[in-house]
């Protein structure tokens, strides 16, 4: 009931198209839903949160989804670039800080 | 935002001995710290919580005699990996909530090969 599920394991887009990747959790007691990407040999950089109260949210090119009732949340990140090629995770959080992870999406973005 | 520092970012030792990773919150205070490992292309398994003045917390299925954490001040937690072995070879991350709780900010991670 912990778990994260996580989709698409890689992605391929080409440069300027939509990028999306889908998170789906079971356990109601989550109450914050962050992103994070990261590059090979780094650690994660928190890139965009957002909490079950609120059904989307936006950052620059970058959109977190939220669908409480379906326990569903996406990232949308619009005009990709060559950039933005990393591992991207959705993870969930309980109320003791604890950041349960998804598998991973590994996105490359082709010129 | 936050800073958390990891060092060393990556370490080669020998089968059998120890190694210690240090992970500081820069320009805040912790009070707990979490531990993660992460295997190539895999997702990040958290390891254990760090609380200051307190023993750590561990998951299920890690032994706490061979990872070793200590949390001995507000702006320092280290791992110790005691008698590595081969299969100890990992990317670990340490991170650290920042003021308020709400986001969770990472190190750098450390890349350990054991020979």
């Amino acid at each position: 009931q912990q778990q994260v599920k996580q989709s698409p394991q890689s992605l391929i887009v080409q440069k300027g198209g939509i990028s999306i990747i889908n998170c789906a959790y079971e356990n109601t007691a989550f109450d914050y839903f962050p992103w994070y990407q990261q590059f090979p040999g780094k650690g994660p950089a928190l890139l965009i949160a957002i909490r079950p109260d609120v059904s989307e949210k936006k950052e620059g090119r970058f959109t977190i989804s939220f669908n409480k009732s379906a326990k569903q949340f996406s990232l949308h990140i619009m005009d990709s670039q060559p950039g933005d090629s990393a591992t991207y995770f959705c993870a969930a959080r309980l109320n003791t800080d604890k950041l349960i992870f998804g598998t991973g999406t590994r996105l490359q973005v082709f010129p | 935002g936050a800073v958390v520092s990891q060092h060393p970012s990556w370490v080669i030792c020998k089968s059998g001995t120890s190694v210690k990773i240090e992970c500081r919150s820069l320009d805040f205070q912790a009070t707990t710290m979490f531990w993660y490992r992460q295997f190539p292309k895999q997702s990040l398994m958290l390891m254990a919580t760090s609380n200051e003045g307190s023993k750590a917390t561990y998951e299920q299925g890690v032994e706490k005699d061979k990872f070793l954490i200590n949390h001995a001040s507000l702006t320092l937690s280290t791992l110790t990996v005691t008698s590595a072995h081969p299969e100890d070879s990992s990317f670990y991350i340490c991170s650290a909530p920042g003021t308020g709780g709400a986001k969770l900010f990472f190190g750098s991670g450390t890349q350990l090969s054991v020979l």
